[in-house]
């Protein structure tokens, strides 16, 4: 158990739904990231959160949004999902801006879009 | 963001050490560099970084050049268990994200 939780572990729905993502960063962490996966893209940066505030933003698509709460658990939502969306979404957490710390990761949903 | 280059698979031994590489020409002084490995349909794993000096944890580790272009990260006894894509990530600090590449398949023989 890396500390970091993700919800649900895996997710089957239909094109054109909407689906929402859960991460419970590491106790203490305040920066949370998303990352989406697929087969043929590798590990992509979607956007990051620190204590609230988006961060950075990678190529996240438009249907995509997220933000993060104040207990600091973090939301991805996926509309009008599309069969390019299946993929396994990660989170990771850090504790802070600053120096460089480790990133832990959580052991990610899997999105099937059918 | 600045660019690694790793070697797309390696083979090793098992219980025999393993140097994995990674070049970083284009490093700024103040990128850290880590290191992480991801097994199948798990999230990666944080093994090492550092920034200039040699680290070492219980996992591995982390030797860098003096001229911080290059790096190498060493597993002193292979086991089956370190089969996984490894992968060599520099990391400016203060939130910066995470960019990874293709990383490097290590396979571990038996």
């Amino acid at each position: 158990d890396s500390g970091v939780t993700q919800t649900p572990k895996h997710l089957i729905t239909a094109t054109g739904q909407r689906v929402t993502l859960r991460c419970s960063p590491r106790s203490g962490d305040l920066s949370v990231y998303w990352y989406q996966q697929s087969l043929d893209q590798g590990l992509q940066f979607l956007i990051q959160y620190y204590n609230g505030e988006e961060r950075a933003k990678g190529n996240i698509l438009e249907r995509f949004s997220a933000q993060q709460f104040p207990d600091l658990h973090s939301e991805l939502n996926l509309s009008s999902l599309e069969l390019g969306d299946s993929a396994l979404y990660f989170c990771a957490s850090s504790a802070k801006p600053g120096r460089s710390y480790g990133y832990t990761f959580g052991s990610g949903t899997r999105l099937t879009v059918v | 963001d600045a660019k690694t280059t790793q070697p797309n698979s390696m083979e090793s031994n098992e219980e025999e050490p393993v140097h994995l590489p990674c070049n970083h020409s284009t490093i700024s002084g103040t990128d850290y560099i880590h290191w992480y490995r991801q097994l199948p349909s798990q999230g990666p794993e944080y093994v090492i970084h550092g920034l200039t000096s040699n680290v070492n944890n219980r996992m591995a580790s982390l030797a860098i050049a003096e001229d911080r272009k290059s790096s190498t990260l060493i597993l002193h006894r292979a086991t089956l268990r370190d089969a996984a894509v490894y992968y060599c990530i520099l990391d400016r600090g203060y939130g910066n994200k995470l960019v990874f590449g293709a990383g490097t398949i290590l396979r571990v023989k038996s």
